[in-house]
């Protein structure tokens, strides 16, 4: 059974870096049949999917085009663990932000637990 | 984008009732829809992949029906543990696009 385990800070000031790591159990994020997702979920947002990761040969990462310019998503093999990292945040960033698995063409299939965030002063 | 638009938002309906709950893209998706049912707190879950496949685990009296551009989501007697919000979600494109929510509660 696959888990993903979320860690990261729940509050981050205005124009910095929101970072958010998604660690996994029962996969390998290095698999080449898989891909890593990013969501978040906000009221006024509602579900918006953030971008993902994948590895074919070779390190993909595709994103939204509503975050690109602000956003990375990482894996680290020897970790087994995939990260989000937002810049230049601002209130409107504030969310719960969810990771999540794909199998080849098919539905987010696991998720992890979400972590709330909020940026504020 | 393909933008996803479920009806109704919100639905009160009692224990034992049919309840049905539609969504529809704007542009031709095939298939590749799936169903979550999110509980306050809790992540979405996966209910139903590829517009009518039951992911393992859920409940019979869960189905999904559709193609193209309108699907839908039937439970066929509500239970009280079915009370949440259900999102529809297309990934026939990037980026992946979610419904608004549909959120069920007890009549």
């Amino acid at each position: 059974q696959v888990q993903l385990q979320q860690s990261g800070p729940g509050v981050v000031k205005p124009s910095q870096t929101l970072s958010l790591t998604c660690g996994i159990s029962g996969d390998s994020v290095s698999s080449g049949t898989v891909a890593w997702h990013w969501i978040r979920q906000s009221p006024s947002r509602g579900l918006e999917w953030l971008g993902r990761t994948y590895f074919r040969s070779k390190w993909f990462a595709e994103y939204a085009e509503s975050v690109e310019s602000r956003i990375t998503i990482n894996a680290d093999t020897a970790k087994n663990q995939f990260s989000l990292q937002l810049s230049s945040v601002t209130p409107d960033d504030t969310a719960v932000y969810f990771c999540a698995r794909t199998p080849p063409g098919g539905p987010l299939d696991f998720w992890g637990q979400g972590s709330p965030v909020t940026v504020s002063p | 984008d393909i933008q996803m638009t479920q009806s109704p938002s919100s639905l009160s309906a009692s224990i034992g009732d049919r309840v049905t709950i539609t969504c529809q893209a704007s542009h031709d998706i095939s298939n590749y829809l799936d169903w979550f049912q999110q509980k306050p707190g809790k992540a979405p879950k996966l209910l139903i992949y590829d517009a009518s496949h039951l992911e393992r685990g859920v409940p019979l009296r869960f189905s999904g029906s559709g193609s193209g551009t309108d699907f839908t989501l039937t439970i066929s007697s509500l239970q009280p543990e079915d009370i949440a919000t259900y999102y529809c979600q297309q990934y026939r494109r990037f980026p992946y696009t979610f419904g608004q929510g549909t959120k069920l509660d007890l009549k």
